[in-house]
């Protein structure tokens, strides 16, 4: 069991760029997270999905937009990049019959 | 967003004392969760907790959760270099969404 997978782990992008990043979990676990991480603010969270099928914003959605491709793969994807997006992305998942989230390694973004 | 008031914000310690953190809230939760983080890699579950005035271990991690259940707890006792990192603790209000809020967290290092 890898857990909860996280592509690329490092990005650089020029302001204005789009990407894509991926998150897999092999865990059969319905819901999935992405989270951003700044220094002293914690993680907060970008969108969410509840099961396959659903997405929902969460705290701090603006510049961003997911897909869930299937019940193991999140996406998140920012279509023109901008420096304050600079941050450490977080993808994290839960089975549903408890509130325990499982988190990947992160990706590192930075926006020149 | 509502964020939890962790403190302290950062500790030294020094191998062999007992360490002792708290997250505290405006609101009322269904769930703390204590997490740990270490440098470059995604916070990792430590210790769950669901009912009011619950106590539960996992090794020398001890964490409770507050009666009146806009707090929890977390010690650890006698210390030892591998605890140095970030801890977080995160409150969940329940529901089919499951979403966490967290705490800016607690760092923890070495007596220099």
């Amino acid at each position: 069991n890898a857990g909860v997978t996280q592509t690329p782990k490092f990005q650089v992008l020029k302001t204005g760029q789009s990407m894509t990043l991926q998150c897999a979990q092999d865990m059969n676990h319905n819901s999935m997270y992405w989270y951003r991480q700044d220094p002293g603010m914690g993680l907060r969270l970008i969108y969410y999905s509840a099961s396959e099928g659903t997405t929902d914003k969460g705290e701090v959605p603006n510049g961003y937009n997911v897909s869930r491709l299937n019940k193991r793969e999140f996406s998140l994807r920012l279509e023109s990049a901008a420096p304050s997006q600079t941050s450490v992305y977080f993808c994290a998942s839960r089975l549903g019959v408890s509130y325990e989230q499982y988190f990947g390694p992160g990706t590192r973004l930075t926006v020149t | 967003g509502q964020q939890l008031n962790q403190s302290p914000q950062s500790m030294f310690i020094q191998e062999g004392e007992d360490v002792s953190m708290n997250c505290t809230s405006s609101s009322i939760f269904n769930t703390w969760l204590w997490y740990k983080q270490d440098p470059g890699e995604g916070p990792v579950l430590l210790i769950a907790l669901y009912k009011a005035g619950e106590l539960t271990s996992n090794g020398r991690l001890t964490a409770q959760f507050g009666i009146t259940r806009k707090d929890s707890f977390l010690n650890i006792s006698a210390s030892i270099p591998s605890d140095v990192g970030i801890y977080f603790c995160a409150g969940c209000y329940g529901g089919s969404q499951g979403n966490l809020i967290f705490g800016k967290g607690t760092k923890l290092s070495v007596k220099p």
